[in-house]
């Protein structure tokens, strides 16, 4: 079955700690994205790329960092300089210019 | 850059219909795609439009229009499982990125 998955679902950290955030897929996507959900907010981009080796930041970029060494994975790493980082974050992935993105299952970070 | 708006709640009940309105102001754009999202969980595609008119998908239809800026979900025949987020987003024209309006909570009572 071809999909995004995301892990873990649940994430703990104390604060000033570094944590990253796993995301795969086997859809042979070029494009990969990071977003970040609020309650009650709608989905925010933080990085994207759309080849490999190469990405570029989004709308709150501040306090992240991702790689992308290989097309099946985007990690995300949510640094300690993050001022806010308790919330939902979803992966998505596309063809270069798909018309539809396609999303992970999210993970859910919880930052004390 | 992109400026996205909804309503944040709708309310209806079991078989009837909603619609839920979206406008936006963007410097160059390149589709219109609305998202369902069940709390929790992530969104799943419902529809895409690009040209004006109506894009019809069984229960759901989508409409746009470019002039105004403005596009519209319809959900026809209402049941439980639709009560969720409805979320509009929007495609630039230059580098393919996609611009989210905080979503519409639809919430569908018997």
């Amino acid at each position: 079955d071809g999909g995004i998955t995301q892990s873990p679902k649940y994430l703990f950290r104390k604060e000033g700690q570094n944590v990253t955030l796993s995301c795969e897929q086997n859809l042979n996507h070029d494009a990969m994205y990071w977003y970040r959900q609020d309650p009650g907010q709608g989905l925010r981009l933080i990085y994207y790329s759309q080849i490999v080796n190469d990405f570029q930041k989004g709308d709150i970029a501040e306090g992240y960092s991702v790689s992308r060494e290989k097309k099946e994975s985007f990690p995300l790493t949510v640094t300690s300089a993050q001022k806010n980082p308790t919330a939902f974050y979803l992966c998505a992935s596309s063809t270069f210019r798909q018309t539809e993105q396609y999303f992970g299952p999210g993970t859910r970070l919880t930052v004390t | 850059g992109q400026n996205i708006d909804q309503p944040t709640e709708m309310t209806a009940t079991e078989g009837a219909i909603v619609q839920i309105n979206c406008t936006y102001q963007t410097s160059g754009f390149n589709g219109l795609f609305w998202y369902q999202q069940h709390a929790g969980e992530a969104p799943t595609f419902l529809s895409y439009n690009v040209l004006d008119g109506l894009e019809e998908k069984g229960r759901f239809s989508s409409f746009l229009s470019r002039s105004k800026g403005y596009s519209y979900l319809l959900l026809k025949e209402l049941q439980m499982k639709d009560s969720a987020s409805y979320l509009c987003a929007v495609r630039d024209l230059n580098d393919y990125k996609l611009s989210f309006g905080a979503g519409t909570t639809v919430t569908v009572r018997a």
